[in-house]
């Protein structure tokens, strides 16, 4: 079946300007979560959810982040006034309950 | 505080057998994963460990001491396509809810030929 998707794959926007990224996970996937993750580094824990309740935000680095999951589906990752050190790639993650995450092929975020 | 830690890249020969070590410190445990990622690619799910001892998966073996805060991956008859980097997770707990991973910096694993 159709495994995590993610959009878009890359984003270049200017400093100062909103990006919302989006999220599609494997269907049923109760958990969603949202990893940054740097070159050379391993994914770095941002938010996660169960269904459309957000559990978890401590990640999160400023409140210029926020996450929704309004349908317990989709998931949206916005980031406000971005800035040049937000530049990274964005990796969403779901599973079915407390098992194995699988991952989707990235946002790569860069921001001039 | 979360400390994960494992060798930053390591080498070996395609055919032999090769062990990444991991070990960890933090403040919950609830698990532990390996993940393998491509350059360029996505972190793709290898083994899960949340008891003591060995857990045998094909070429891939992943075994846990709690105790010691310590596992290792092995890999057995390396091919060339298990060069990549090789992620140590570790399933914390947050209040209630203990889905939250931390990760390793990666070992970069490069088979030679």
């Amino acid at each position: 079946g159709a495994g995590v998707s993610q959009s878009p794959r890359y984003k270049v926007t200017k400093r100062g300007q909103d990006v919302a990224l989006r999220c599609d996970p494997i269907s049923g996937h109760v958990s969603l979560y949202w990893y940054r993750q740097a070159l050379g580094q391993g994914p770095e824990f941002l938010t996660y959810f169960n269904y459309e309740a957000q559990q978890d935000k401590s990640g999160l680095p400023n409140d210029r982040f926020s996450a929704e999951r309004p349908e317990g589906s989709i998931s949206t990752l916005t980031i406000q006034r971005t800035e040049q050190r937000d530049s990274a790639m964005y990796r969403c993650a779901s599973s079915l309950n407390a098992g194995e995450q699988y991952f989707g092929p990235g946002t790569r975020l860069t921001v001039t | 505080g979360q400390n994960i830690d494992q060798p930053t890249e390591m080498t070996a020969t395609e055919g032999a057998i090769v062990q990444i070590n991991c070990t960890y410190q933090t403040s919950g445990f609830n698990g532990l994963f390996w993940y393998q990622q491509h350059a360029g690619e996505a972190p793709t799910f290898l083994s899960y460990n949340v008891l003591d001892g060995l857990e045998e998966k094909g070429r891939f073996s992943s075994f846990l001491s709690r105790s010691k805060g310590y596992s290792y991956l092995l890999l057995k008859e390396l091919q060339m396509k298990d060069s990549a980097s090789y992620l140590c997770a570790v399933r914390d707990r947050y209040g209630g809810a203990t889905n939250k991973l931390i990760f390793g910096t990666g070992t970069l694993l490069a088979v030679q030929p």
